[in-house]
């Protein structure tokens, strides 16, 4: 089975906190690729990282960074010095192309929203 | 600027009618578009697979009459709500797989309301 499981519903900080959000995925699949998105109010949803499974190195990007480990199933990303903008849903999601025999079919977590008080 | 494009980006229309959302990738070809629901509060679902030039593959609980796909050529995708209801209102998304990059992009979204 495939699934990703976002344990945190809503998560709210005060500006400039550091914040984590928890992204625990199951798969049978030796290869595959997981995803961060953000959705901000506006309802788009705005690309962050693509991992796959053979690159266990943690990211950082700006403010962002990511902790990847295949030996707890998760990938966490962590904002670093929130800031009000930050606020939005945040989706973590899974691709396993071997799932349904097609490619890029993304399983979706429930999302998290994160609100970042002023 | 964004790559995959949705419209109507909102709609509202009466129990009963038909309404058609469309999908274009802007700069690139996708031979595979996905489109997705997402209820208020809710995460986004896979309906179904839009293949160009074939029949789309629909998820389990999905009506394939209901929820027409047509992916007649190489950067559009449409999908059709046909005789909506109520709990149709939904967000619909669509994401487009780039043919040459195999990248993956979402569109904006369409917010239907049915009444």
């Amino acid at each position: 089975a495939q699934k990703v499981t976002q344990a945190q519903t809503e998560i709210s900080v005060v500006e400039k906190e550091d914040v984590t959000l928890d992204c625990v995925y199951e798969t049978r699949d030796t290869t595959y690729y997981l995803f961060w998105y953000k959705q901000p109010p506006s309802g788009e949803l705005v690309f962050l990282i693509r991992r796959n499974s053979f690159d266990e190195q943690n990211e950082i990007s700006g403010r962002y960074s990511w902790n990847f480990q295949k030996s707890t199933s998760s990938f966490n990303f962590t904002i670093t010095a929130s800031q009000v903008v930050d606020s939005a849903v945040y989706f973590c999601a899974l691709n396993a192309p071997n799932y349904g025999g097609a490619t890029n079919k993304l399983i979706f977590g429930t999302g998290t929203l994160l609100a970042v008080q002023p | 600027g964004a790559v995959v494009s949705q419209h109507p980006s909102w709609v509202i229309c009466k129990s009963g009618t038909s309404v058609k959302i469309e999908c274009r990738s802007l700069d690139f070809q996708a031979t595979t578009m996905f489109w997705y629901r997402q209820f208020p509060k809710q995460s986004l679902m896979l309906m179904a697979t839009s293949n160009e030039g074939s029949k789309a593959t629909y998820e389990q609980g999905v009506e394939k009459d209901k929820f027409l796909i047509n992916h007649a050529s190489l950067t559009l995708s449409t999908l059709t709500v046909t005789s909506a209801h109520p709990e149709d209102s939904s967000f619909y998304i669509c994401s487009a797989r780039n043919r040459r990059a195999g990248e993956l992009f979402f569109g904006e979204g369409s917010r239907l309301t049915v009444l």
